[in-house]
């Protein structure tokens, strides 16, 4: 199975900076899922990674508020810029090994 | 993506089996059902999934409608580490993990 660290675990920030949440995983995959979860909901998909090529982006996400790399097989970062309170959440990234998806711990963002 | 649609919230005693049902009428023919729960402050951890016939694992069983229109996950002997929000989702291979996530179905357990 595929072990996924995250870093930071957790981080509070001021309004207008951004976070860099870096994601490294124990195998070589091909795509790698970027999720955010708000307090009390469920997780939405913000975008997915291939190696070599742009993210894909889902509907209401944008690349110049979520830039997202992925310069290798192994580890993938997701920028969240510009923050304001509205981004205080959880994110988490996802990968595909096996017909099972495993999910880092998250990165607990707040902005204040 | 096709949506399935679940109880908000549902409640067990401990030790007592616990049926979580899931509706997925618009399934298509090579959707897989993926069950995934999420435990407090954790990331979602992989339960079981099937396609067609009932699948056993050892943290639960998952039984399909013969029509596949629904499915059922079955906790046999329910425990308080098993209090989470559980999700059932559909996923074809095609798309590479990518995991829509409905609402979930809160499961507490009491003693």
């Amino acid at each position: 199975s595929a072990v996924i660290s995250q870093k930071p675990s957790r981080d509070i920030c001021q309004r207008g900076t951004s976070l860099t949440i870096q994601c490294q995983v124990d195998s070589q995959v091909t795509m790698m899922f970027w999720y955010r979860q708000q307090p009390g909901q469920s997780l939405t998909l913000i975008a997915t990674a291939n190696q070599g090529s742009e993210a894909t982006y889902e509907s209401g996400f944008v690349i110049d508020k979520f830039p997202i790399s992925r310069p290798n097989l192994t580890f993938s970062t997701l920028t969240v810029s510009n923050l304001s309170p509205e981004d205080s959440s959880i994110y988490l990234c996802s990968v595909w090994e096996s017909a099972e998806a495993f999910f880092g711990q998250g990165t607990r963002l707040t902005v204040v | 993506d096709a949506k399935t649609t679940q109880p908000n919230s549902m409640e067990s005693n401990e030790e007592e089996p616990v049926h979580l049902p899931c509706n997925h009428s618009t399934i298509s023919g090579t959707d897989y059902i993926h069950w995934y729960r999420q435990l407090p402050s954790q990331g979602p951890e992989y339960v079981i999934h099937g396609l067609t016939s009932n699948v056993n694992n050892r943290m639960a069983s998952l039984a399909i409608a013969e029509d596949r229109k629904s499915s059922t996950l079955i906790l046999h002997r329910a425990t308080l580490r098993d209090a989470a929000v559980y999700y059932c989702i559909l996923s074809n291979y095609n798309q590479g993990g990518k995991l829509i996530f409905g609402q979930g179905t809160e499961l507490s357990v009491k003693p």
